[in-house]
């Protein structure tokens, strides 16, 4: 079975400017989760959708957003870009029949804000 | 709210040398628990979780954790280190939702041949 997949691998954009990232979650799973790695340290969380809805909610600005369709994909968006949004972005994909929901990561998108 | 504390950010072993990574959660309520390990340039993999059945839990590669209420921790280990375990570790916690994972800082390991 495909794992999680993420596009794109890497980007660069500059500050100010909007940038999307894509995920698409192990086949059957409902939930996916947005992470924010910072160079050297641990994923943060962002966002948890499951059925469309968000479930939960990191302590991230407003300019950070999400949204998941109905084939479970789902989308990160983050608008007015700064320069410490640079980073790993995961998404995780989880199905929560499974007990203790574990995550399964994708490979992540670089992000490069300059 | 839930957060998980990893004592060390760098662990060196030699190859054949008992591994020790030391995770310490924060919880009012026995929570998930979780490692994981990434390795340069990719995601993050699952090596094992606890979900309150047995409190010893073995994992993927010869890893393994003891989860110790009383302690609050969650230390993973491996009775001989490979090179092919050199990577960064992460302990996680969720709590019985599911809803948000809180990941330590990491701890990078080196195995020194």
């Amino acid at each position: 079975d495909a794992g999680v997949t993420q596009s794109p691998t890497h980007l660069i954009k500059t500050r100010g400017q909007q940038v999307t990232l894509r995920c698409s979650p192990i086949s059957g799973h409902k939930s996916v989760s947005w992470y924010q790695q910072v160079l050297g340290q641990g994923p943060q969380f962002i966002f948890q959708y499951y059925e469309k809805e968000e479930r939960g909610r990191g302590n991230f600005p407003d300019r950070f957003s999400a949204r998941q369709f109905p084939n479970y994909s789902s989308e990160l968006n983050v608008n007015a870009l700064l320069l410490g949004d640079s980073a790993l972005y995961l998404c995780a994909s989880s199905s929560p029949g499974t007990l203790g929901y574990e995550q399964y990561f994708g490979p992540g998108t670089r992000l490069t804000v300059t | 709210a839930q957060s998980v504390t990893q004592l060390g950010s760098h662990v060196s072993v030699s190859e054949g040398a008992l591994v020790l990574l030391r995770c310490n959660y924060s919880s009012s309520v026995p929570p998930y628990l979780f490692w994981y390990v990434q390795y340069p340039n990719q995601g993050l993999q699952l090596l094992l979780k606890y979900t309150s059945a047995a409190t010893l839990v073995k994992g993927i590669n010869g890893f393994e954790a003891e989860f110790k209420k009383s302690e609050t921790s969650f230390h993973l280990t491996k009775p001989s280190a490979h090179m092919s375990d050199a990577a960064e570790y992460f302990c996680a916690v969720s709590d019985f939702t599911g809803n948000q994972f809180y990941f330590g800082t990491g701890t990078s390991l080196t195995v020194i041949p």
